[in-house]
């Protein structure tokens, strides 16, 4: 099993530009996290989503980032426009109803120049 | 607010050496206590939880509330355990507070 899969794994782009990360978990998994890590740091969550409802985003900084699950499975993160801050390690894990052990994806690294 | 406190930020200790990795906490409510750990160019992983009281590649970690600390501890040390090493908190129905996180260097 592949576990949980995101895209891309690199990202560089220019301040103020947009970017948008892509992360489907592992089958059956019905919740979905998106964290943030900062160098140094570890794991702050940004949004977790059970099936396609988004039931804690009170992290996420909702001027420029957004996030969707539509069919309760694969799920996309945006940022726009990207600042030099968000430079960042941004982590997908999912974890299943009967088990609340979470699995990371390896992460999308994004630097903002 | 829940919180977790990982002092140090670097281990270095000898091949066959003990390790002891701290971590404090912060919650009002019963705590639930993980490890997860990241080897090089691997994504982070659990290693263990407080409620399974298991031993884990050698690695134990007890469950102290009188103290609000769950210290990760292995008796001798391997090289392949060189890693970085996370500390985590569950406060809600699948919420994770992580420490800052230390890096763990075993030298030979």
């Amino acid at each position: 099993e592949a576990g949980v899969v995101q895209s891309p794994r690199y990202k560089i782009i220019e301040k103020k530009q947009p970017v948008a990360f892509w992360c489907n978990p592992i089958s059956g998994h019905n919740t979905l996290y998106w964290y943030l890590q900062n160098l140094g740091q570890g794991p702050e969550l940004l949004i977790r989503y059970e099936n396609e409802e988004a039931v804690d985003d009170s992290q996420l900084p909702k001027d420029r980032f957004s996030a969707e699950r539509l069919k309760g499975v694969d799920s996309t993160l945006k940022i726009q426009p990207a600042e030099l801050g968000d430079s960042a390690v941004y982590l997908c894990a999912s974890s299943s109803l009967n088990n609340n052990e979470q699995f990371f994806g390896p992460g999308t690294r994004l630097t903002v120049l | 607010a829940q919180r977790v406190t990982q002092p140090e930020k670097l281990l270095s200790v000898f091949k066959g050496a003990p390790v002891e990795l701290k971590c404090n906490y912060s919650y009002s409510g019963s705590p639930e206590l993980f490890w997860y750990v990241q080897y090089s160019r691997q994504r982070l992983q659990l290693l263990l939880r407080h409620i399974s009281r298991e031993s884990i590649k050698g690695f134990t970690a007890d469950l102290n509330k009188g103290e609000t600390s769950f210290h990760l501890k292995k008796p001798f040390a391997q090289e392949e355990d060189s890693a970085m090493y996370y500390c985590a908190l569950r406060t809600a129905v699948n919420k994770l507070t992580f420490g800052g996180g230390t890096r763990v260097l075993v030298k030979p």
